[in-house]
């Protein structure tokens, strides 16, 4: 049974270059969410998707932006990249029935902007 | 606001030796909560989570924690520390069901032969 699959696995852009991340969620997961994690910090919450729309969305400007798909994969878009955007992001899949069921977490993408 | 707190960014331990990362919280309502760790270049993996019920919670790996309402605290234990759990290890918690995972700064644990 395949967990939480992300890619590409390391990416680097240049300030002001668009960028596209994927994922898949793990099988029988309806609820996907999307956190960054900079360098030596815990992850931040960016936003969540839930039957393709977005639920909740943390403190991250617009040039962040997602998507959901019938089949339930995600995708992160970022806009006019910054130096500061550099971080693992990872992707998180949960079924969306309960709130008490864990956050299964992919091995995430590594983004340099340089 | 919701808050996560690791008081310890790096906690070293003797192989053998019982270990305690510690995790205090501030959440309105009742909160659940969470342990995650982090193995170099890899995703957060699992470790246990509290919903309600027993204070005392068991989850992988023989780790434990204990939720201690009056001190808004979730430490994580174990009786017998390993060198492979050597990592980094994050709590989290969330207000109410569905919402977003805060989460800590994390502790980076150290466990030596």
């Amino acid at each position: 049974d395949a967990g939480v699959t992300q890619s590409p696995t390391h990416l680097i852009k240049t300030r002001g270059q668009q960028v596209t991340l994927r994922c898949s969620p793990k099988s029988g997961h309806d609820t996907v969410s999307w956190y960054q994690q900079a360098l030596g910090q815990g992850p931040q919450f960016i936003f969540q998707y839930y039957e393709e729309e977005e639920r909740q969305r943390g403190n991250f400007p617009d040039r962040f932006s997602g998507h959901q798909f019938p089949n339930y994969s995600s995708e992160l878009n970022v806009n006019a990249l910054l130096l500061g955007d550099s971080a693992l992001y990872l992707c998180a899949s949960r079924s969306g029935g309960t709130g008490h069921s864990p956050l299964h977490f992919g091995n995430g993408t590594r983004l340099t902007v340089t | 606001a919701q808050s996560v707190a690791q008081p310890e960014d790096q906690v070293n331990v003797a192989e053998g030796n019982p270990l305690t990362v510690k995790c205090t919280y501030s959440v309105s309502g009742n909160p659940y909560l969470f342990w995650y760790v982090q193995y170099p270049n890899r995703g957060l993996q699992f470790l246990l989570k509290y919903i309600t019920g027993d204070n005392l919670v068991k989850g992988s790996y023989g780790f434990e924690a204990e939720f201690n309402k009056s001190q808004t605290s979730f430490h994580l234990k174990k009786p017998s520390a390993l060198v492979s759990d050597s990592a980094l290890y994050f709590c989290a918690v969330r207000s109410n069901q569905g919402g977003k995972l805060i989460f800590g700064q994390g502790t980076e644990l150290s466990v030596k032969p």
